[in-house]
């Protein structure tokens, strides 16, 4: 198994453009979360999804985060327009409902996202 | 909702030497207590767990402690080895429930 798939792994864009960060989870898991890491705010759940949709979305900062899954295999979040401060790693993960381990998150790659 | 403090933020400990992690919790009713560690460059990876019904839990050189009425649980690594070093996340859930809450982190420096 690939493992989760996160892409791009890194991208830099200017104030004010849209970024739109990707995610496959691994192939039979039917949960979905997006997390942000910064070194001020540690790791934040930002949204999660069960069968792809969403279940709470508490942690999206603002209107400008936006996150979809149209299939299970697929997922995206996206930021318009970007702002220097949503500089982070971006992080997938993925569960799947049967254990144990129970609830065991499978965390992506990360992408490194830098609004300059 | 769940709060998880985590301590020490960075840790150094010379190789063969123990280190111990601590996180408290607030919300009662979380059940289920996950440790992830992650290395440079990578996402966290879960190394063990534990549930509130068991006191402790071992695995190798790692263990996990879980007191209950005191709402807090530790991380121990014995005999450590310089793969050991990584940051290392401790977590609360309630067992039904998929969301995790995320302690801030703890840096560990296996110094040779």
């Amino acid at each position: 198994d690939a493992g989760v798939i996160q892409s791009p792994r890194h991208e830099v864009t200017e104030m004010g453009q849209e970024v739109t960060l990707r995610c496959k989870p691994i192939s039979g898991h039917n949960s979905l979360f997006w997390y942000r890491q910064t070194m001020m705010r540690g790791l934040e759940l930002l949204i999660y999804f069960n069968n792809n949709v969403p279940i709470d979305d508490s942690g999206m900062p603002e209107d400008r985060f936006s996150a979809k899954m149209p299939n299970a295999s697929f997922s995206t979040l996206k930021i318009q327009p970007s702002e220097p401060r949503d500089s982070a790693v971006y992080f997938c993960a993925s569960s799947s409902p049967t254990g144990p381990p129970y609830n065991e998150q499978f965390f992506g790659p990360g992408t490194r996202l830098t609004v300059l | 909702g769940e709060n998880v403090e985590q301590h020490p933020s960075t840790l150094s400990v010379q190789e063969g030497d123990s280190a111990v992690i601590k996180c408290t919790y607030s919300d009662s009713a979380s059940n289920y207590f996950p440790w992830y560690k992650q290395e440079l460059g990578k996402g966290p990876q879960l190394i063990i767990d534990i549930r509130s019904n068991v006191g402790e839990k071992k695995d190798q050189r790692i263990a996990v402690t879980l007191n209950k009425t005191a709402k807090h649980f530790s991380l121990h690594i014995t005999e450590t080895q310089p793969e050991d070093s990584a940051v290392y996340f401790c977590a609360a859930s309630n067992f039904g429930n998929e969301k995790l809450t995320f302690g801030t982190g703890t840096r560990l420096t296996i110094i040779p």
